[in-house]
This record gives structure tokens, C-alpha cells and sequence, in this order.
């Protein structure tokens, strides 16, 4: 188990650049996360998926965000045109759904997270 | 729609010294219940969750919490502190229908005095 991985760990970048970041799942987990955390803040979500399907966004994701997870493997994370208050980081985490009547709970495995900061 | 308070964005104790960090839910339901850790510079790491049975749940590191129904409670606490103790920890709730994302709590840092 390799765990959750994310890339790149810290990327600076100015404001109207576009940036891309990369999760890596656990092997096997079929359900992924998107969350973004800003300094005293607790993460808030973002969107998630089963396998390769979109199955919910936050109203925080504008029309500038966009996630895909083409093979129901990795996830991208795309934010368009940056701005200043894009500034945070931003979490991955995968999950495999409950799926006998005994489990409860599923339990999200977080990546380390990618540190955004718009100049 | 749920949400998580944390009383106290900053607890400090003393090395040995019992550890309370607090947490309140708001839901129409009981929901299932966890908390994690967050060290500096990485991810987060579950220490423990309710959903069903045992009011009180042990978790890794000497941790355990208590849901209490009646309170819309559930606390975290370790007996006695350690300095590698030392982190934010976030308390977040979802549906008991378990197939939702976490709302968290804004978070507790616990610093550990020697």
C-alpha cells in the first residue's frame, strides 16, 4: 500500500496562469476526493468521483476548476486563469464505498497535498 | 446541512497532562463521526471514527472520543500528552449514509509544553 500520492507538493505560480496537479489513488480504491484547505481553515470539499464519473461539485468549484479522471485511476485538477484567492491546498483523497451491510463508514485516505500560492 | 464546531483553535498543554479537544456536530441525524491529524507539511491521518455500536472508540496513538447522542457531542482525549502529540487536529462529519464527502471542522492546534 503506497498510499495516496500527489504532484507537484508546491507549485507558485502568477495570477492568469493556468496550473495543473495530479493525484494518484490508493490501487484499487474506486472513489476520489478533492478538497482545498486555506491557512485556520479545516478542509472544504470540492468534488469527488466514482471511477471515471463526476458524481458531485461544491459550488466552490467555478467555472474556472476542472477535474477529470479519464481511467477511474488518477484524478487532474485544473484551475484556469488563476487569481489570488486560489491560494491554498489543495488535498486528494481516496476511498473504496461500503459494500457489505457490516461495514460502515468508509474510511478517506488523504494524500500530503499540493501548496498553491498565486503571485 | 451539517456542520462541525471546534471550541478552541488553540489548546495547550503540558507534557503528561490530560488532552481535551472539543467537538460539536449539527445534524438532523446522527451522522458518522471522525477524527484526524494533521502534522506540518503533510496529509491527514484518521485517528479514530463512529458510526455504529460502542459509544466510545479507541484510536491509534492513545486516542479515543465519546459520541454522545444527547450532547451532539464528540470529544477527542488522551490521557496523558506527548510531545509528538503536537498538530492540528480536525473533527468532520458525514451522512450516515456514508457515501458523502466530510465537512470538517475549521481545526484545533495542540501544542505540547515540556
Amino acid at each position: 500500500d503506497t498510499g495516496v500520492s500527489q504532484n507537484p507538493r508546491h507549485k507558485i505560480t502568477k495570477r492568469g496562469q493556468n496550473v495543473t496537479f495530479r493525484c494518484d489513488p490508493i490501487s484499487e480504491h474506486n472513489r476520489l476526493y478533492w478538497y482545498r484547505q486555506t491557512l485556520g481553515q479545516g478542509p472544504e470539499f470540492l468534488t469527488y468521483f466514482q471511477n471515471e464519473a463526476q458524481l458531485e461539485k461544491s459550488r466552490l468549484l467555478s467555472d474556472r476548476f476542472s477535474a477529470e479522471r479519464p481511467k477511474g485511476s488518477f484524478s487532474t485538477l485544473e484551475i484556469q486563469r488563476t487569481e489570488q484567492g486560489d491560494s491554498a491546498m489543495y488535498l486528494c483523497a481516496s476511498s473504496l464505498p461500503i459494500r457489505r451491510l457490516a461495514e460502515r463508514g468508509e474510511t478517506q485516505y488523504f494524500g500530503p497535498g499540493t501548496r498553491l500560492l498565486v503571485l | 446541512a451539517q456542520s462541525v464546531t471546534q471550541l478552541g483553535s488553540h489548546v495547550s498543554v503540558s507534557e503528561g497532562a490530560l488532552v481535551l479537544l472539543r467537538c460539536n456536530y449539527s445534524s438532523s441525524v446522527p451522522p458518522y463521526l471522525f477524527w484526524y491529524v494533521q502534522y506540518p507539511n503533510q496529509g491527514l491521518q484518521l485517528l479514530l471514527k463512529y458510526t455504529t455500536g460502542a459509544t466510545l472508540v479507541k484510536g491509534i496513538n492513545g486516542f479515543e472520543a465519546e459520541f454522545k447522542k444527547s450532547e451532539t457531542s464528540f470529544h477527542l482525549t488522551k490521557p496523558s500528552a506527548h510531545m509528538s502529540d503536537a498538530a492540528e487536529y480536525f473533527c468532520a462529519v458525514t451522512p450516515n449514509s456514508g457515501n458523502t464527502p466530510l465537512v470538517f471542522g475549521k481545526g484545533t492546534r495542540l501544542s505540547v509544553i515540556a
